[in-house]
């Protein structure tokens, strides 16, 4: 089983629809975690760090459940810009990330 | 005034052949991570160093050798390469890197892309 798992998409939407992606880690031991962003081509940047009690930036909000162990990313009003690959993050404490494979964004006009 | 530099940006080269890939960091952090980026966009860690320390050696074949010469630097050389390892390189770093605060947060250079033919 992979430490992050994510649904590889592609999610194709219209432009101004909300979209939602989920991530489930395997490591209870996780101790931070991340959404980031890969346009194509291109590195992954950060587009927002992960809080226990949920936190949001504009358009974006991110929600962490460790009961569950899963992370949501929801996106509302979506703009063509934000088509891209969104990646899940998960810190176990080693130094290192775990990333998700990737959620595949499609915004349509 | 790049954060993170990596040289060069595409890499061809024949099997058989050694060759490095440099990373550079202008943000003073104190841990720096290669990452390879695989044709199913997977992005795994290869090595973790902290202050010039290696930290974390995943399961890579051991023709792979990082070398940091200080902090703010951490290249790759690779020997005797093979078709398996075409991929994207990606160096990255990050001020600590222990988890648990937004001092874990990774910036990635631009990476690598290695063609071997």
């Amino acid at each position: 089983r992979k430490e992050v798992e994510q649904d590889p998409g592609p999610f194709n939407v219209p432009e101004g629809a909300t979209v939602a992606f989920n991530c489930t880690y395997s490591n209870s031991a996780s101790q931070s975690f991340f959404w980031y962003r890969q346009d194509c081509r291109k590195e992954p940047k950060l587009l927002m760090s992960v809080y226990s009690s949920g936190n949001e930036d504009g358009r974006f909000t991110a929600q962490l459940n460790r009961a569950s162990q899963y992370i949501s990313l929801l996106i509302r009003d979506s703009k063509l810009s934000d088509s891209a690959t969104y990646l899940c993050v998960a810190h176990t404490g080693r130094r290192a990330l775990t990333f998700g494979s990737g959620t595949r964004l499609q915004v349509q006009p | 005034d790049t954060a993170v530099s990596q040289t060069p940006k595409y890499l061809v080269t024949q099997m058989g052949n050694d060759k490095s890939i440099k990373c550079e960091q202008n943000l003073g952090h104190d841990t720096m991570y290669w990452y390879k980026q695989d044709s199913k966009k997977f992005l795994k860690i290869m090595f973790s160093y902290n202050n010039k320390e290696l930290i974390i050696n995943e399961t890579v074949p051991n023709r792979f050798s990082p070398k940091s010469p200080d902090k703010a630097h951490l290249n790759l050389h690779i020997n005797s390469l093979e078709l398996g390892d075409s991929a994207v390189y990606f160096c990255a770093s990050s001020q600590e890197g222990w988890g648990g605060s937004l001092a874990d947060t990774q910036y990635f250079g631009p990476g690598t892309r290695l063609t071997v033919l």
